[in-house]
C-alpha cells in the first residue's frame, strides 16, 4: 500500500524559511520512473505545482518560485524534503506531496497518482 | 508556461445527468492531459491520464477525450458521490500546470 504524509510547521512568520517533509511508504524513490512532487493550493483556489524530484535525482522547479525552492530526497529514510525561503502571506496554502503514477508496465513521470493528505501552512506575523 | 483554461468554473446538475467539463491548453500538448477529482478537505484523486486512460478503480461513467489543445471530461450519469471539484493538468512539459477547476454542485 502506497502512502505519503506531509509534515512541518503549521505557522511560519514572514521572511522565514519553510521546511516540509514528505514521508512515504510502499515504494522506493530509487525505482526507475518514480518521482515525488510538491503541489500547493491556497484556500479556495486552484492547484499550483512547485517541484519534482525523480529516482535518478533529477529535479525540476516552478520557474516563478525556483529561486526560493529546494527539493531533496533521502532514499534511506523514504523522505523528500522541500524548503521554501522568504515566506510571505501569499504562500499560505495546503501543501501536498504526491508520487508519480505507475502502472504494471509504465510510469507516467508527470502525472500524480498518489497524494498525501496535505498540510495547511499559514504565513502570518 | 502552458496555460490551462477550464470551463465552466462551476455548474449545477442533478443525479443522473450527463455533464461535460472542458479544458483548453494555450498550446498543443498532444494527449498529455490528466483529470483529478477533489472533494472538500481532501487531496486530489487521479481520474484520467493521457487524455482518455481511466485510472484503476475509477467508475466507467467517467471518460476523457481530446488531443492537441481541447479536452473534455464527461460523466455519463452523475452520482451523489461525484459532486466535487475537477481539475485538469497538463503533463506535456514543465512547469506542470493545472486548470482553475470546475465545481460540480447539486441542483
Amino acid at each position: 500500500q502506497i502512502t505519503l504524509r506531509e509534515s512541518g510547521p503549521t505557522l511560519v512568520k514572514p521572511t522565514q524559511t519553510l521546511t516540509l517533509t514528505c514521508s512515504f511508504s510502499g515504494f522506493s524513490l530509487s525505482t526507475s520512473g518514480v518521482g515525488v512532487g510538491w503541489i500547493r493550493q491556497p484556500p479556495g483556489k486552484a492547484l499550483e505545482w512547485l517541484a519534482l524530484i525523480y529516482w535518478d535525482d533529477d529535479k525540476y522547479y516552478s520557474p516563478s518560485l525556483k529561486s526560493r525552492l529546494t527539493i531533496t530526497r533521502d532514499t534511506s529514510k523514504n523522505q523528500v524534503v522541500l524548503t521554501m525561503t522568504n515566506m510571505d502571506p501569499v504562500d499560505t496554502a495546503t501543501y501536498y506531496c504526491a508520487r508519480t503514477h505507475c502502472t504494471s508496465s509504465s510510469c507516467y513521470v508527470r502525472v500524480f497518482g498518489y497524494w498525501g493528505q496535505g498540510t495547511l501552512v499559514t504565513v502570518s506575523s | 508556461d502552458i496555460q490551462m483554461t477550464q470551463s465552466p468554473s462551476s455548474l449545477s446538475a442533478s443525479v443522473g445527468d450527463i455533464i461535460t467539463i472542458t479544458c483548453r491548453a494555450s498550446q498543443s500538448i498532444s494527449d498529455y492531459l490528466n483529470w483529478y477529482q477533489q472533494k472538500p478537505g481532501k487531496a486530489p484523486k487521479l481520474l484520467i491520464y493521457d487524455a482518455f486512460r481511466l485510472q484503476s478503480g475509477v467508475p466507467s461513467r467517467f471518460s476523457g477525450s481530446g488531443s492537441g489543445t481541447d479536452f473534455t471530461l464527461t460523466i455519463s450519469s452523475l452520482q451523489p458521490e461525484d459532486f466535487a471539484t475537477y481539475f485538469c493538468q497538463q503533463s506535456s512539459s514543465t512547469p506542470l500546470t493545472f486548470g482553475g477547476g470546475t465545481k460540480v454542485e447539486i441542483k
